[in-house]
């Protein structure tokens, strides 16, 4: 079975621009939070859907977004962007909602903000 | 005062060695504990949960002291496979879906 899949890989923007990252969960799995990881530290929540409610938010400005669609796939969408954002974005899914369930991650997007 | 905290590391271990990494928590509402391991610009992958009992699987063994707020992770007979950083992992599972992690700690394990 495929894993958790996102896209792009890789993206550079400028300031003040937008930017929407992908992310398909595993089969099955109808819960998917996304983590900003910048270097050094540990990744930090940012949010959590579950079956397309958002169902937790974590201390990040109203500049982010994110939405999940009918077949559980998820965006994060981020806006006017500052050279803070440039992290590595990562996606989780888990089957269901609550924290006892196993997070498994995608390969995560790098956000380079130039 | 970060909700995770872990040893800051890094550890330097020749292979064969026996290592230990530390985690505390602040929020005694905290149910569900892991230990992840990271590869050097790769996702997180889940190595372990952490029971009440304590758990080993091979050469880990997870234990976890709940009045302490304290987490623990030991490799023994360390190969040069299990260099990677090691985050702790905290779930409340009133916050669905959401992990607190740790800053990790860096473990290299030298031939």
């Amino acid at each position: 079975d495929a894993g958790v899949t996102q896209s792009p890989t890789h993206l550079i923007k400028t300031r003040g621009q937008h930017v929407t990252l992908r992310c398909s969960p595993i089969s099955g799995h109808k819960s998917v939070s996304w983590y900003q990881q910048v270097l050094g530290q540990g990744p930090q929540f940012i949010f959590q859907y579950y079956e397309k409610e958002e169902r937790g938010r974590g201390n990040f400005p109203d500049r982010f977004s994110a939405r999940q669609f009918p077949n559980y796939s998820s965006e994060l969408n981020v806006n006017a962007l500052l050279l803070g954002d440039s992290a590595l974005y990562l996606c989780a899914s888990s089957p269901r909602s609550g924290g006892a369930y196993t997070q498994y991650f995608g390969p995560g997007t790098r956000l380079t903000v130039l | 005062r970060k909700e995770v905290e872990q040893d800051p590391g890094p550890f330097n271990v020749p292979e064969g060695a026996t290592v230990a990494f530390n985690c505390t928590y602040s929020n005694s509402a905290s149910q569900s504990f892991f230990w992840y391991r990271q590869d050097c610009r790769k996702e997180p992958k889940l190595l372990m949960s952490v029971y009440s009992s304590g758990n080993e699987d091979g050469r880990f063994t997870a234990q976890l002291n709940r009045a302490s707020q304290y987490i623990s992770l030991l490799i023994r007979d360390s190969k040069l496979s299990d260099s990677a950083t090691y985050l702790c992992v905290v779930n409340t599972n009133t916050n669905a879906g959401k992990s607190t992690f740790g800053d990790g700690t860096t473990l290299t394990v030298k031939p």
